[in-house]
């Protein structure tokens, strides 16, 4: 069975300065999709930056960018010049074609606070 | 052009209630997944429907819970005989097809069993 995990359960991180949030995953499949996901206080999950496993280039959008290890099975996420607004819950999650559909198996977390 | 509906936002049932939640998808998205969040934990996949079939229910709890995405309307999640171990948030996320490799979320319903 596919698993997300997130090891750092909360995090803080200066404004204006850079942090990584971690996240390893376990499959056997080669194809797959891995996302993070941002959900502030309102509960709005907000997509923030996505990866296609047979893509070898790291996905960047923005001041948001990630470490795509496949080997390794590590997925994690570079927030550059962080802003305030940043402070949410932060989610990995994995997607494959797993049984005729496509699901998300999200991991447990990680709570980011931008401090002033 | 309006995202992932959810309704309602905060729901209160007492024990042995019956909760319904409802989720319209975004426009020209015929398919519907329902997760559940428990308090400070990540979201569990629960089940996934097309209009007038359920693909996926291998998240479902066996005794209690069901969900119809019906030809015309919302998707509803129902929720039987409600516990205080169901509250939790409940997200609906929508995709246009079988095969989308991303879905939207709704901002879900939080459901408080007292």
């Amino acid at each position: 069975a596919q698993t997300v995990t997130q090891s750092q359960p909360e995090m803080s991180v200066q404004e204006a300065e850079t942090v990584t949030l971690s996240c390893t995953y376990d499959t056997s499949e080669n194809n797959y999709y891995l996302f993070w996901y941002k959900q502030p206080p309102s509960r709005q999950m907000i997509l923030v930056i996505r990866q296609e496993a047979y893509k070898q280039q790291n996905a960047t959008e923005n001041r948001f960018s990630v470490n795509f290890q496949k080997a390794a099975k590590s997925f994690s996420l570079k927030i550059s010049d962080s802003q305030l607004g940043d402070t949410a819950m932060y989610f990995c999650a994995f997607m494959n074609h797993t049984s005729g559909t496509y699901k998300y198996i999200f991991g447990t977390g990680t709570r980011l606070k931008v401090l002033a | 052009n309006a995202g992932v509906m959810q309704n309602p936002r905060h729901l209160v049932r007492r024990r042995g209630q019956e909760a319904r939640l409802r989720c319209s998808p975004m426009k020209g998205h015929s398919h519907v997944y329902w997760y559940r969040q428990l308090p400070e934990e990540g979201l569990k996949f629960m089940v996934y429907l097309q209009k007038e079939n359920i693909i996926d229910e291998s998240g479902m709890p066996k005794e209690r819970f069901s969900a119809e995405f019906p030809k015309e309307g919302p998707s509803i999640l129902r929720i039987q005989q409600v516990v205080r171990g169901d509250s939790a948030a409940y997200f609906c996320a929508s995709s246009p097809a079988l095969t989308s490799t991303e879905a939207f979320f709704g901002q879900g319903t939080r459901l408080t069993v007292v």
